[in-house]
């Protein structure tokens, strides 16, 4: 069982739109519609951001927004702010006898 | 306020023991499945171990599979890890978190506990 593959880093300007992309297998992100999303911050632990591929929770921006297309889900960052540099990743239940997996995360850069 | 709280990590030598415990407040505990989640220094989050609410049903990660025990008190609030065999590559910031509340996410964390496993 592999991590889900992610970019290792995306950038963007002050205001910009930029999207992650996870990408696993038929036995996991496409399997179920159980991805989610978390942000980091060094030295702090990580934040549900999107839950249920597209679901937000109770405080989360709504520049936050995540789909799911065959093996890939994304989550996309409208009006990109400095308090969005951080570290994501996506999540995903699994068919497999570890029932969830993380992916291998990606740095965001608010130039 | 909901909170989790991990206790019990610290420096173990190879093949060492250790007990990490996650103090839960602010929420109604044995209502949760619950889940171990670590993070190697410099790396990403790696999924380790869920036990269901009645701690019946329990899961764990291949890399750690037959050495480590999940387990809960729900009469005190608390979350257990029990680490055998450990390995260096088992040296992590532990982090334990709580189920959604419509399952498959973890929407609440601690602030982690440190192993590290080192001769």
């Amino acid at each position: 069982q592999s991590a889900l593959t992610q970019p290792a880093s995306v950038s963007g300007s002050p205001g910009q739109s930029i999207t992650i992309s996870c990408t696993g297998t038929s036995s996991d992100v496409g399997a179920y519609d159980y991805v989610s999303w978390y942000q980091q911050h060094p030295g702090s632990a990580p934040k549900l951001m999107i839950y249920d591929v597209s679901n937000r929770p109770s405080g989360v921006s709504n520049r936050f927004s995540g789909s799911k297309s065959g093996n890939t889900a994304s989550l996309t960052i409208s009006g990109l702010q400095a308090e969005d540099d951080a570290d994501y990743y996506c999540n995903s239940y699994t068919r497999y006898s570890a029932p969830y997996v993380f992916g291998t995360g990606t740095k965001v850069t608010v130039l | 306020e909901v909170q989790l709280v991990e206790s019990g990590g610290g420096l173990v030598q190879p093949g060492g023991s250790l007990r990490l415990s996650c103090a839960a407040s602010g929420f109604i505990f044995r209502n949760y499945a619950m889940h171990w989640v670590r993070q190697a220094p410099g790396k990403g989050l790696e999924y380790v171990s869920s036990i269901g609410d009645n701690a019946v049903n329990t899961h764990y990660a291949d890399s750690v599979r037959g050495r480590f025990t999940i387990s809960r008190d729900n009469s005190k609030n608390t979350l257990f890890f029990e680490m055998g065999s450990l390995r260096t590559e088992d040296t992590a910031l532990y982090y334990c978190a709580r189920d959604g509340p419509t399952g498959f996410t973890f929407d609440v964390w601690g602030q982690g506990t440190m192993v590290t496993v080192s001769s």
